[in-house]
């Protein structure tokens, strides 16, 4: 099977804009989870989706979204950028989501000057 | 909030040497797992750890929930350059509705 993919895998961004990463689950998994990592939190739990509804949520502001589709691609997006918002972010793939266990994409490394 | 502390943040030991890393909590998990994260890539999946005091060997890696299933540890014997990485614990709730609680990690630096 393939693994989780996401793209873009760099991109660089401008204080107040806004982006959309794309996070592509392993076949068969429904559950879709977003995660940031920085070196001063570590992993940070974001949002989770599960067969198109957001089933839980981290405690990050508003400008945080995701979706995820029909098909369980998932996307998230960033609105009005800050510095802080710098990080590389995760996607993770479950069969099941909640604690089950997740299988990682690469990361999107998004910096934000 | 679940919080899991992991130590040593930081670990640089020779080839062959053993080591151990550890994960607390004083918080009950119903599951917790282990990944290793290499620069670059996101997270693999080493383990996951469900009944207390339960023991699990893979290859020259150990790991052992504890009994109250709040802590969590990792035990490497003769260890290899290619075990170098970012180590992280992550914790389940109950019933699996809260999603993963991650530790910061214990970056290991295993020198040839």
């Amino acid at each position: 099977k393939a693994g989780v993919t996401q793209t873009p895998r760099y991109l660089i961004k401008t204080r107040g804009q806004q982006v959309t990463l794309s996070c592509s689950p392993i076949s068969g998994h429904r559950s879709v989870s977003w995660y940031q990592q920085t070196p001063g939190q570590g992993l940070q739990f974001l949002f989770e989706y599960f067969s198109e509804t957001q089933r839980n949520k981290g405690n990050f502001p508003g400008r945080f979204s995701g979706r995820q589709f029909s098909n369980s691609r998932s996307e998230m997006n960033v609105s009005t950028l800050e510095l802080g918002d710098s990080a590389l972010y995760l996607c993770a793939s479950s069969v099941s989501g909640g604690g089950y266990e997740q299988y990682f994409g690469p990361g999107t490394r998004l910096t934000v000057t | 909030t679940q919080l899991l502390e992991q130590s040593p943040q930081f670990l640089s030991i020779q080839e062959g040497e053993n080591l151990t890393v550890y994960c607390n909590s004083s918080s009950v998990f119903s599951s917790l797992q282990w990944y290793r994260q290499e620069p670059g890539e996101g997270p693999v999946l080493l383990v996951t750890v469900v009944t207390g005091g339960e023991v699990k060997k893979l290859k020259r890696l150990t790991f052992q929930f504890g009994d109250a299933r709040k802590d969590s540890s990792l035990h490497i014997t003769a260890a290899q350059p290619g075990d170098t990485g970012l180590y992280l614990c992550a914790g389940a709730g109950g019933g699996g509705a809260d999603g993963l609680t991650f530790g910061k990690g214990t970056h290991l630096i295993i020198q040839p």
